[in-house]
């Protein structure tokens, strides 16, 4: 079992960028979760999706993220355009119950 | 409201020393509780859980945690630390029908030689 998949593992851009993160989850689990990690607020959940269908969204900081889950084996979180203050730790997890198995991050850095 | 609040932002132990990390939560029905570890640069790892039945749950790496309702607490404790066990500490609260689990904002340990 190859755990939950993150690429890229480090992404610079520039202000004003596009970036997409992606994410493949455990195969066999039904729901995705993405995170984000900050010193000042600490881990925070974004989105997540159960059977592929977004549930529960109020997470998303604003409508500059957004993000997708075409099949049960690939997702995306995009960030358009991107801002400095967006700079974090992404962290894509999946579960089957209540247990998540995280991935081990993204990091973003939008100068 | 659910809630978790770990009070300690770091904690510094020496080599050998005992350890427990504190955790309290609110939640409105019987939890899920959990422990995860989180080293430099890596993602979070489930050290151990709490779902029903016995209230001292046994986790990987020596680690366990005692489940105190009367205290909604959940403290994470090891008899004797290891230099390898410097990392972040996040306690986790969720419910059998909730796909939401709320983190802590985590506890970081530093391991004194």
């Amino acid at each position: 079992d190859a755990g939950v998949i993150q690429s890229p593992r480090h992404e610079v851009t520039e202000m004003g960028q596009e970036v997409t993160l992606r994410c493949k989850p455990i195969s066999g689990h039904n729901s995705l979760f993405w995170y984000r990690q900050t010193m000042m607020r600490g881990l925070e959940l974004l989105i997540y999706f159960n059977n592929n269908v977004p549930i529960d969204d109020s997470g998303m900081p604003e409508d500059r993220f957004s993000a997708k889950m075409p099949n049960a084996s690939f997702s995306t979180l995009k960030i358009q355009p991107s801002e400095p203050r967006d700079s974090a730790v992404y962290f894509c997890a999946s579960s089957l119950g209540p247990l998540r198995y995280f991935g081990p991050g993204t990091r973003l850095t939008v100068l | 409201a659910q809630s978790v609040t770990q009070p300690d932002i770091h904690i510094t132990v020496s080599e050998g020393a005992s350890l427990e990390l504190r955790c309290n939560y609110s939640y409105g029905a019987t939890p899920y509780l959990f422990w995860y570890v989180q080293s430099p640069g890596q993602g979070l790892q489930l050290l151990l859980k709490y779902f029903s039945g016995d209230t001292l749950v046994q986790g990987i790496k020596g680690f366990e945690a005692e489940f105190k309702r009367s205290q909604s607490s959940f403290n994470l404790r090891k008899p004797s630390v290891h230099w390898s066990d410097a990392a972040e500490y996040f306690c986790a609260v969720g419910g059998n029908r909730d796909d939401k689990i709320i983190f802590g904002k985590g506890t970081r340990l530093h391991i004194l030689p």
